[in-house]
């Protein structure tokens, strides 16, 4: 079956520090692959995706990278903000077009002190 | 208002309440989610409905009861919970199920407490 592993943290780093929350997956198939954030009494919104293989996935300074050798979709940002302290989940949807939804890491809270 | 609302945003209750989550997309999507986020552990999908049909029921305990009147609305009907239901419900939507399914957009969840 399908399944996301994360950091949980928490990760805590100051403000301008450079940020990596690994994510790796386990599925069958071929997955895509996504980053998705929860602020404080929010729900989730997407941050980014990426589709198939060596796709890279941006958006607000973030980025990832689908590396299907080894099953990882990393987050990076070179210099975060205060703003960006919330919870990110990575996950996946099966390209099989199944109805199973997304498949969710468990997490990982970010915590930028200024 | 756009995108997804869920209401109400807090809801206690004691273990013997009747109560309805709602959730509204005003997205014009054809599939609709409940996730239940539990702390600590991975989002767990729950329902799925697709054009108003349920399409899958991932071994949810028969004490939560989804009904979707329209592909606008979503409901999850709850009666006789126990404390470790106590989580933030979920809701979302997507255009469709299959390949463009995988965009999900969320609500911002009601956090339910039961007591």
């Amino acid at each position: 079956g399908n399944s996301v592993t994360q950091m949980e943290g928490p990760v805590t780093l100051s403000e301008e520090a450079f940020l990596t929350i690994n994510c790796t997956y386990t599925a069958t198939g071929y997955p895509s692959l996504f980053w998705y954030v929860q602020y404080p009494g929010e729900g989730l919104q997407l941050l980014l995706k990426a589709t198939k293989a060596d796709d890279k996935g941006s958006n607000k300074g973030f980025e990832a990278t689908y590396r299907k050798e080894t099953t990882s979709f990393h987050l990076e940002k070179g210099s975060v903000q205060v703003s960006d302290s919330a919870v990110y989940f990575c996950a996946l949807s099966n390209s099989g077009g199944g109805a199973d939804g997304l498949t969710f890491g468990k997490g990982t809270h970010l915590i930028i002190q200024p | 208002e756009t995108g997804v609302t869920q209401t109400p945003r807090h809801l206690v209750m004691g273990m013997t309440n009747k109560k309805s989550l709602k959730c509204e997309q005003h997205l014009g999507h054809n599939a609709m989610y409940w996730y239940k986020q539990s702390a600590k552990k991975p989002l767990e999908l729950m329902f799925v409905y697709s054009l108003e049909e349920r399409v899958e029921n991932n071994s949810v305990p028969s004490r939560f009861s989804p009904e979707c009147p329209n592909s606008s609305h979503l409901f999850l009907h709850l009666h006789t919970l126990q404390p470790e239901d106590s989580a933030l419900y979920l809701c979302a939507s997507s255009r469709d199920r299959g390949p463009s399914s995988y965009e999900q957009y969320f609500g911002p969840g009601t956090r339910l407490t039961v007591t």
